[in-house]
């Protein structure tokens, strides 16, 4: 999902079932791929990442999805838990050698119910 | 150890003051990053340093002053700062110059009264 003005687009699951987390890149070139969880009042936290070259990577309950021709990319939780609840961003890198950084997507908030 | 450690946590400064966030890493990592994040919006990229060199400024206002002593330490030099620099501050380092995965700290919340 994508952010309207100042409002997280969020998705609300219950516990144990499966949340899929959408999120659409910007830029064609480039070539690798964060999803970060970030919990209120703390830094973004790593949860997996994905290579151009893939179209599929897998974590422990997590799974990244990669379509390049659409520019779009899925995060996967199976088996939802209470403590998945935050905010997902999916990040995007891409630039000259010594140059490149991550641009943010605009986030999308994972609300858990017990 | 794979934590990058930001102080102060909170700060609370007025429009005339100086002061330094600051951002510590001992990952070896030889670049490193300084985003701001307002409320419900994702991380926004100011300065990226890569082997000590500011390497990628974000148009970012001369108020915000980066500096890196060593490849350890990162620090953000603020001077007549605006209330709508009220944000978290995040810095983050990576394993090299890629923006390879990146690890953040926790961030300093940041209130300019």
């Amino acid at each position: 999902g994508e952010s309207v003005g100042l409002h997280l687009p969020t998705l609300s699951v219950q516990e144990g079932d499966n949340s899929i987390i959408n999120c659409a890149y910007s830029n064609s070139a480039s070539d690798y791929f964060i999803w970060y969880k970030q919990e209120s009042g703390k830094g973004p936290q790593f949860i997996i990442d994905i290579r151009s070259n893939m179209d599929k990577r897998q974590g422990q309950r997590v799974t990244v999805l990669l379509n390049k021709t659409v520019k779009h990319l899925s995060l996967q939780i199976a088996a939802t838990q209470p403590g998945d609840s935050a905010v997902y961003f999916c990040a995007e890198n891409w630039g000259d050698t010594g140059r490149r950084a991550l641009t943010f997507g605009s986030g999308t908030r994972l609300q858990v119910q017990p | 150890d794979t934590e990058v450690t930001q102080t102060p946590k909170h700060l609370v400064m007025g429009m005339t003051n100086k002061k330094s966030l600051k951002c510590e890493q001992h990952m070896g990592h030889r670049a490193m990053y300084w985003y701001k994040q307002k409320a419900k919006k994702p991380p926004e990229l100011m300065f990226v340093y890569s082997y000590e060199k500011l390497s990628i400024n974000e148009s970012v206002p001369s108020r915000f002053s980066p500096e890196c002593p060593n490849s350890s330490l990162l620090n953000l030099h603020l001077h007549a700062l605006q209330p709508e620099d009220s944000a978290l501050y995040l810095c983050a380092s990576s394993q090299e110059p890629q923006g390879a995965e990146a690890f953040f700290g926790q961030g300093t919340r940041l209130t300019v009264v």
